[in-house]
């Protein structure tokens, strides 16, 4: 079955510089989810849309942006990047009622971004 | 405002030997609970679901947990672990919402050695 991509896997960036990480949602769902994990922390919600709006708001700096387009894929952008940027960057992405039985997440592997 | 606690931070178990991750949950209103699971520089994974009906609910690799209301937990148990199951595993809790964020403990993480 089609899972979550994200793009890239990994990326290197030097303070200050910008990132824009890509996520392609599971076919037919409609919500996509961004999250956050810290080296040997757990996922920290950032942000999330349903039907290309903003549906939640968690801990994202305002440095960070995000938006969903028509085909429904998403993109965060990253921008004045800073050390404590480095983590991994979980995209997820879930189909809500009625086509949706469960709000369940499905998560994609993630991209991991390294800011040196 | 909604919150998990996993009392465990690291769980050593020997083959064959069953486990249980303990995970409580704080909320004022009907949670859905789950249990994902995460192998070394992997995504997410999802082992189980609560959603309702049966207090007890059986996932992926022979997993299963039990909700229990009046205690706030849902504790993941096997009954015997392989090697293979040496991950972090995280329990989240949501409100269950469309676009709604999935509310992560901080993991326990289970070796299981020979």
């Amino acid at each position: 079955a089609a899972g979550v991509i994200q793009s890239p896997r990994h990326l290197i960036k030097e303070k200050r510089e910008t990132a824009t990480l890509k996520c392609y949602p599971i076919p037919r769902h409609d919500t996509v989810y961004w999250y956050q994990q810290g080296p040997g922390q757990d996922p920290q919600f950032l942000i999330s849309f349903y039907e290309k709006m903003q549906s939640d708001k968690g801990s994202i700096p305002d440095r960070f942006s995000a938006q969903q387009f028509s085909d429904y894929h998403s993109e965060l952008n990253m921008s004045s990047l800073e050390l404590g940027d480095s983590a991994l960057y979980f995209c997820a992405s879930s189909l809500a009622p009625p086509l949706g039985s469960t709000y369940e997440q499905y998560f994609g592997p993630g991209t991991r971004l390294t800011v040196t | 405002a909604q919150s998990v606690t996993q009392l465990d931070s690291q769980v050593p178990v020997f083959e064959e030997a069953p486990v249980e991750l303990r995970c409580n949950y704080s909320s004022s209103v009907s949670v859905y609970l789950f249990w994902y699971v995460q192998y070394p520089n992997q995504g997410l994974q999802l082992l189980l679901k609560y959603l309702s009906g049966s207090t007890l609910v059986k996932g992926i690799n022979g997993f299963e947990a039990e909700f229990n209301k009046s205690q706030t937990s849902f504790h993941l148990r096997k009954p015997s672990v392989h090697i293979s199951d040496t991950a972090e595993y995280f329990c989240a809790v949501s409100v269950g919402q469309a676009g709604t964020a999935l509310i992560f403990g901080k993991g326990t993480t289970l070796s299981v050695s020979s």
